[in-house]
Parts: structure tokens; sequence; C-alpha cells
């Protein structure tokens, strides 16, 4: 089964850091591209990064450009977001997606929960 | 960045119904657009691509059209199980951006 697992959420004040992480399973990792998706509580979907599947380029949201790095370890199957100078407003469940055809996100994890607040 | 406008923002509708949500971009975007669907506490699923492609495993009662800037997702009868949230996204040119959601629920 093709499969997307995220980790690493928690709950930082302002200014904090965060690593979130999101591993793959099912299917082969490096053939693909993927997203961040996140969603505050009670509200809709917002994109937040990608990283494409060929030529490793990367692109982000305006909202947290110059604060948050996505990354993947095609080794590890694994693809991350760095995130640091964290506000409250980045308060959000955070999913991954991968790219399936068109860009559409056909593979979800669960998601994992990130709380800024003092 | 391009804007997504979904309408209504939500509905009510009974079993059986035929339900149409719109998406309209705020420049042409051809035919990247993408709709999901999500259930409260679950992640989305994708149920069109390419505006108007099925994803795998999807029913047939689902249907998306439109390029350019207009699209719409069609549910033919409406089934208890499609009470949830509908979001279009489009995937043309980053930042890629999503609707803001529309709710169906039963009246």
């Amino acid at each position: 089964e093709e499969q997307l697992l995220e980790s690493g959420g928690g709950v930082v004040q302002p200014g904090g850091s965060l690593r979130l992480s999101c591993t793959a399973s099912g299917f082969t990792f490096s053939n693909y591209g993927f997203s961040w998706v996140r969603q505050a509580p009670g509200k809709g979907l917002e994109w937040v990064s990608s990283f494409s599947g060929s030529g490793g380029s990367t692109y982000y949201a305006g909202s947290v450009k110059g604060r948050f790095t996505i990354s993947r370890d095609n080794s590890k199957n694994t693809l991350y977001l760095q995130m640091n100078s964290l506000r409250t407003e980045d308060t959000a469940l955070y999913y991954c997606g991968r790219h399936g055809h068109s860009d559409g996100f056909d593979v979800w994890g669960q998601g994992t929960v990130v709380t800024v607040s003092s | 960045d391009t804007q997504m406008t979904q309408s209504p923002s939500s509905l009510s509708a009974s079993v059986g119904d035929r339900v149409t949500i719109t998406c309209r971009a705020s420049q042409s975007i051809s035919s990247h657009l993408n709709w999901y669907q999500q259930k409260p506490g679950k992640a989305p699923k994708l149920l069109i691509y390419a505006a108007s492609r099925l994803q795998s495993g999807v029913p047939s009662r689902f249907s998306g059209s439109g390029s350019g800037t207009d699209f719409t997702l069609t549910i033919s009868s409406l089934q208890p199980e499609d009470f949830a949230t509908y979001y279009c996204h489009q995937s043309y040119s980053a930042p890629w951006t999503f609707g803001q959601g529309t709710k169906v629920d039963i009246k």
C-alpha cells in the first residue's frame, strides 16, 4: 500500500524551530514530487511548499518564504520541512502530499500538528 | 499569485440530488485544476485531476469540467458518503493555491 507518514510536530514558542518529516512506503519515492499543505484549526487548505520530482526545484508560499526550507533524502524515502522563526499563525495540521498526474496530490499522510504558542 | 474562488461556500442538499460546485481562477490556468473531498478529521482525497480526469477508484457520479478560468465539479446523484467539504486546487503555477472550500451538508 502506498503510504506517507508525517512526524515531528509539537508545541513551540514563537520564534522557535521545528523539523517535520514525511516518510514514504509502498512506492519509489525518488520518482515523485511532493508538497506540504497545512490546515489551521477550522480553516481551509493552504499550500506551503513543493519539491519537484525532476530537477530538484523548490517552491514556497509567500507566507513562509525565507523561514521554511523543504528538502528530501531519497536514500531514506523522506521529505522534510525545516520551519524557523515560527509565528502563531503557523499553527496548523501539516500534511505531505505526493504529486500525481497533473500535480494533483494523489497520496496524503495523516498529518502532524504544529502549535506555536507562548 | 492566482486566486481561486469557489462558490457556493456551503450548500444543503438531499440524497439523490445533482450538486454543482464552481471554481474560478483569477487568471488562466489551462486545465491544471484538481478537486479534493475532505471529511472531518481526515486527510483530503483526490477526486478529479487535470480538470476532468477521474482519479482511480473514485465513483463515476463525480465529474469535472472547464478550462482557462472557470471550472465545475458535479456530483450527479448525491450519496450519504458524499457529505463533506470540497476544495479546488490550481497546479499551473507556483504558488499553488486552493479554493476556500465548499461544505456540502444534509438538507
